[in-house]
């Protein structure tokens, strides 16, 4: 079975840009949830879509936006970017089954840089 | 509110010593804890998860973390270290109810440093 992919790996925008990131989650799972990290406020959580749907969201400004498509793959999209905005993106796809335990499993992350 | 406090930035080692790295957690229901590592330029990878039953969880690579209810801790620990073990550990948090599991609230982490 194929991982979590995120593409693109790196990218580079300039301050007041808009970027848009994608995660193609694992076959069969349908659950994405979006995190980012950065040295100063670690690993935090953006959102978690699940069958299309916004199911949990974090503490970040309405900049940061995300949807997911009928196949599951995800994307996630921030606007007017500014310099704190430069950190890894990781996602992580799940099953998503309510009620129950479900594994999430991470792709190896975009990094973004702010100039 | 959940919050995960990992009370060491970075912890150094000798090979072969023992290591333990701290967590706590706070919580008003219950919750599934894990450890994640991460190694350089890599995602996170999934090293052991407390879910119910057993308090002691243990991963195929020697390490193993206990959780105890009373102190709201999750500490990891390893008898003896590698060099290959030297990267960042996280600990994280997700509470039991439909819909939860999506969301997993991490700790700061800990870069664990094994020198020869």
């Amino acid at each position: 079975k194929a991982g979590v992919t995120q593409t693109p790996r790196y990218l580079i925008k300039t301050r007041g840009q808009q970027v848009t990131l994608s995660c193609s989650p694992i076959s069969g799972h349908r659950s994405v949830s979006w995190y980012q990290q950065t040295p100063g406020q670690g690993l935090q959580f953006l959102f978690e879509y699940f069958s299309e749907t916004q199911r949990n969201k974090g503490n970040f400004p309405g900049r940061f936006s995300g949807r997911q498509f009928s196949n599951s793959r995800s994307e996630m999209n921030v606007s007017t970017l500014e310099l704190g905005d430069s950190a890894l993106y990781l996602c992580a796809s799940s099953a998503g089954l309510a009620g129950s335990y479900n594994e999430q499993f991470f792709g190896p992350g975009t990094r973004l840089t702010v100039l | 509110a959940q919050s995960v406090t990992q009370l060491d930035s970075q912890v150094p080692v000798f090979e072969e010593a023992p290591v333990e790295l701290r967590c706590n957690y706070s919580s008003s229901v219950s919750v599934y804890l894990f450890w994640y590592v991460q190694y350089p330029n890599q995602g996170l990878q999934l090293l052991l998860k407390y879910l119910s039953g057993s308090t002691l969880v243990e991963s195929i690579n020697g390490f193993e973390a206990e959780f105890n209810k009373s102190q709201t801790s999750f500490h990891l620990r390893k008898p003896s270290v590698h060099i290959s073990d030297t990267a960042e550990y996280f600990c994280a948090v997700t509470t039991h109810g439909s819909g939860n599991t999506g969301k997993l609230i991490f700790g700061q982490g800990t870069t664990l440093q094994v020198k020869p």
